[in-house]
């Protein structure tokens, strides 16, 4: 596509259940990011893909959290057993080589709110 | 580990003022990107810096990398309410690259 692609663009769900948000990156984009921003604050590093495979899974913010990439295009962040300090905009981004750096593109963002 | 800190955390200027944020951060950069966040937006690209003591213009927009490539400066001449928003720099050391703390501009008419 044109652009980063990201759905839903908003989730309300009930604690505890589990939730996925998907990504489609910018088509010949091998890097893709997922970031978390809560309101009004910075932007959180989860995970980066190279391909698909993930070199840096530090930032998920604990087991709960996980994501893939198939086919080195979309990803899938999926989110078990929620919880309310989960409630964040997840935005997703791509570039076309993480190793050399670049240009970030960024989705529109998947907003969750976790009651 | 890396730490990135931008300074200030906000800013508000009357329109027409001048604004500048700084990124500073602990190792020495590879290069660093600029970025911008209007209210209810996605961050998007400004620019990036890869050389030491670079300065780049974008019309009203001054970006400047460190001789020592450790910080970095946004400097916005005569602000207009279209630059509300918040100005996020991205660091890089290795290929995890790391978004400052950002400052959030707000420009009174």
């Amino acid at each position: 596509g044109a652009g980063v692609s990201q759905s839903p663009s908003n989730k309300v769900t009930e604690k505890g259940k589990d939730v996925e948000l998907r990504c489609d990156p910018i088509s010949g984009h091998t890097a893709l990011y997922w970031y978390r921003q809560s309101l009004g604050q910075g932007l959180e590093f989860l995970i980066y893909f190279q391909g698909n495979s993930a070199p840096d899974k530090s930032g998920l913010p604990s087991d709960r959290f996980s994501a893939e990439r198939t086919g080195g295009s979309v990803s899938t962040l999926t989110i078990q057993r929620t919880q309310q300090e989960d409630s964040a905009v997840y935005l997703c981004a791509s570039s076309l080589n993480g190793r050399l750096g670049g240009e970030l593109f960024f989705g529109e963002g998947s907003r969750l709110t976790v009651l | 580990g890396q730490q990135v800190m931008q300074i200030p955390q906000y800013q508000h200027v009357q329109e027409g003022e001048d604004f500048t944020t700084y990124c500073n951060s602990s190792t020495t950069l590879s290069n660093i990107q600029w970025y911008k966040q209007r209210p209810g937006g996605h961050p998007v690209f400004l620019i990036q810096l890869v050389k030491s003591g670079e300065v780049k213009k974008q019309k009203r927009l001054t970006f400047q990398f460190g001789e020592a490539k450790k910080n970095s400066s946004l400097h916005i001449t005569a602000t207009q309410t279209t630059d509300v928003g918040t100005y996020f720099c991205r660091t890089s050391g290795t290929y995890k690259y790391i978004f400052g703390t950002g400052t959030r501009l707000k420009v009174l008419a």
